[in-house]
Parts: C-alpha cells; sequence; structure tokens
C-alpha cells in the first residue's frame, strides 16, 4: 500500500522561510508532487520532483530524497497570500501509473 | 485555454436523494478524474479514466456511487441513495498523459459542494 505523512499545521510569520516535510512509503515510487490549496479553491499545481535534489521555482523550492522517502517544500519571502493548504502527492507505478495525495498541512502566515 | 468546468457548484439534497455531478475535461486531456474531498482532508480518488475507460475504480463505493466518460470527453458521476457521510466537495481534475505517462501535472476543477442533510 501507499502512505504519506505530513504536518496538519504551520505557522510562520510574513517574510519568513516555511518548511513543510513529506515522508511517504509506496512500492512503486516514482516522483513528488506539491500541490496548493486556497480555502473554497481547487488544488493547483506547484511543483514535481522525479530526481534526488532541489527544484526552484521562483520563491517556492521543492526537495526529494528519494533514498530517504522524503521531501519538502520551501516558501521563501512568505506572503499573506500563501496561506492556504499544501498537499504532497507521491506518483506510484502500480501497474499504470497512479497519484496519492496527502492529507495537506495547513499553513498560516501571520502578519 | 480553457480549465475545467464543473457543474454545479452547490447542491442540498436529503439523505436517500441521488445527485449528478458533471464535468467538462480541458481539451485534449486523455485522463480524467474524480476525487473526493472531506473538509480538512487531502483528495481522495474515486475513480480515473483513461479516455472512455476506467483505469482506477478500487475506492468508488460502487453499491452507491457511478460515473461514466462519454465519447471520452464530459464526465458525469452519480450518488445514489446519498448518505450523511457523502458530504465533501467532489473535485474534477484532468491530465495529458494520466494512467500512461510518468509525469501528471493535474488541473482541477472548482469542485461541487455537497450536503447531504
Amino acid at each position: 500500500g501507499q502512505s504519506l505523512e505530513q504536518p496538519s499545521e504551520v505557522t510562520a510569520v510574513e517574510g519568513a522561510i516555511v518548511q513543510i516535510n513529506c515522508t511517504y512509503q509506496t512500492s512503486g515510487f516514482y516522483g513528488l508532487s506539491w500541490y496548493q490549496q486556497h480555502d473554497g479553491g481547487a488544488p493547483t499545481f506547484l511543483s514535481y520532483n522525479a530526481l534526488d535534489g532541489l527544484e526552484e521555482t521562483g520563491r517556492f523550492s521543492s526537495f526529494l530524497s528519494r533514498s530517504d522517502s522524503y521531501g519538502y517544500l520551501l516558501l521563501q519571502e512568505l506572503q499573506m497570500k500563501d496561506s492556504a493548504s499544501y498537499f504532497c502527492a507521491v506518483r506510484d507505478r502500480d501497474g499504470g501509473f497512479k497519484t496519492i495525495f496527502g492529507a495537506g498541512t495547513r499553513l498560516f502566515v501571520k502578519a | 485555454e480553457a480549465g475545467v468546468a464543473q457543474s454545479p457548484r452547490y447542491k442540498i439534497i436529503e439523505k436517500r436523494q441521488s445527485v449528478a455531478f458533471w464535468c467538462n475535461p480541458i481539451s485534449g486531456h486523455a485522463t480524467l478524474y474524480w476525487y473526493q474531498q472531506i473538509l480538512g482532508q487531502g483528495p481522495k480518488l474515486l475513480i480515473q479514466f483513461q479516455n472512455n475507460g476506467v483505469v482506477d475504480d478500487s475506492q468508488l463505493p460502487k453499491d452507491r456511487f457511478s460515473a461514466e466518460r462519454l465519447k471520452g470527453v464530459d464526465s458525469t458521476l452519480k450518488i445514489q441513495p446519498a448518505k450523511l457521510e457523502d458530504s465533501a466537495v467532489y473535485l474534477c481534475a484532468s491530465s495529458l498523459q494520466g494512467f500512461s505517462g510518468p509525469t501528471d501535472t493535474q488541473y482541477f476543477g472548482p469542485g461541487t459542494r455537497l450536503t447531504v442533510l
């Protein structure tokens, strides 16, 4: 089976840096994605890592360590609008390709 | 490029009634997903279509839920009869490769918020 773990809540101050961790357990791991979801909104894609290392996209970076079954999303220069839920999602190959979402981390950005 | 369209946006029904949701994916996307998202939780995959064929419905409660994808484009998800625990947001998503590709950026619609009383 597959499982993902991420913290349920994180609080940070505007302008700061925050890291949201995700550990996973899956039999046919292929890659790790991150999605952002504002209250009442739809999840939107942020990043995808298939190889070890850091991927940077503006203020957001995502890291993957396949040997540790671990990844994180790094948000820099936090803004109030970054307050949202962040989901890690594993791309798994079990027959065909499947995507399994974690339970999400609620990020609160304070002024 | 138009995004994923869903309707209705909100639906309130009583338990044991039936309800249907509609989804129109992004043009050219082969894969269509239906997710159930209960408040405070991550999206849970209900069913995944590749073109008009089902590739994964392992978490679909088949005694009450059904879905179809007509001609490999639009899709409907039906619940009959509804239970209180079906209250959730039903999200439709689409992607280019889905089942057949290693990368899978999913594009989500706005969702339908279902309340079962």
